[in-house]
């Protein structure tokens, strides 16, 4: 079948550093997705990643390991303004669809 | 402007009631999608179209149908609204050009509410 896991929660503290983990299983795989989500609003776009390594976008940053079907959104230096759901999206190349994780709520604190 | 706009943004309805929800972009992409997202549900495919004449069912599209007027509209309509159907709904597009990842960009979503 097709999964997506992530953690439900995580709770960090402003200005330090957090990793967010998602695991996938799909049928065929052609790139992960990572969106920030603020309450009430909806999903943008943090990264893309489809072959293996690190990518580096300020402060976000996104790993993938396509063999472990692993992946991570490492983000420094936190503001508050960071608090939101991450969601975490499989695109899977039977159908091209994303498959989606529920999110993991990150919440900051002082 | 937006380039995913969402009309209405809020809507409460009485069951049985049809309601349509509708969306259009400017980003001149082929592909739309409509999601529902429920509290600790995530987002789930409703419909979607890759093109004018091309429709398809997502995992959860009974007592839901959609319409593609247009490479930038795409409603959707709930027949006979009933209270479980209470979510938030998000329309996406995207694009699979050359270049391009078929990164999906979402509207700002419809709060609906069936009583």
């Amino acid at each position: 079948g097709q999964n997506i896991d992530q953690p439900t929660e995580m709770t960090a503290t402003e200005g330090a550093i957090v990793q967010i983990n998602c695991t996938y299983q799909t049928s065929g795989f052609n790139g992960l997705f990572w969106y920030q989500q603020h309450a009430g609003e909806a999903p943008t776009f943090l990264s893309y990643n489809v072959l293996d390594g690190l990518e580096e976008k300020g402060r976000f940053s996104s790993f993938l390991s396509r063999s472990k079907g692993y992946s991570y959104l490492l983000l420094k230096e936190l503001q508050m303004k960071d608090s939101a759901s991450y969601l975490c999206a499989a695109l899977s190349d039977s159908n091209y669809q994303l498959i989606w994780g529920a999110g993991t709520k990150l919440i900051i604190k002082p | 402007d937006a380039d995913v706009t969402q009309t209405p943004r809020n809507r409460i309805t009485k069951t049985g009631k049809r309601i349509m929800l509708e969306c259009s972009q400017t980003k001149g992409h082929d592909r739309m999608y409509w999601y529902r997202q429920d509290p600790g549900l995530g987002l789930r495919l409703i419909y979607y179209s890759f093109d004018v004449k091309d429709i398809n069912k997502g995992e959860i599209s009974d007592g839901y149908s959609v319409s593609r007027q247009a490479q930038a509209k795409f409603s959707l309509s709930l027949e006979s609204a009933i209270p479980n159907q209470t979510a938030l709904y998000f329309c996406a597009t995207s694009d699979l050009g050359r270049g391009s990842t078929d990164t999906q960009y979402f509207g700002p979503g419809t709060r609906l509410t069936v009583l």
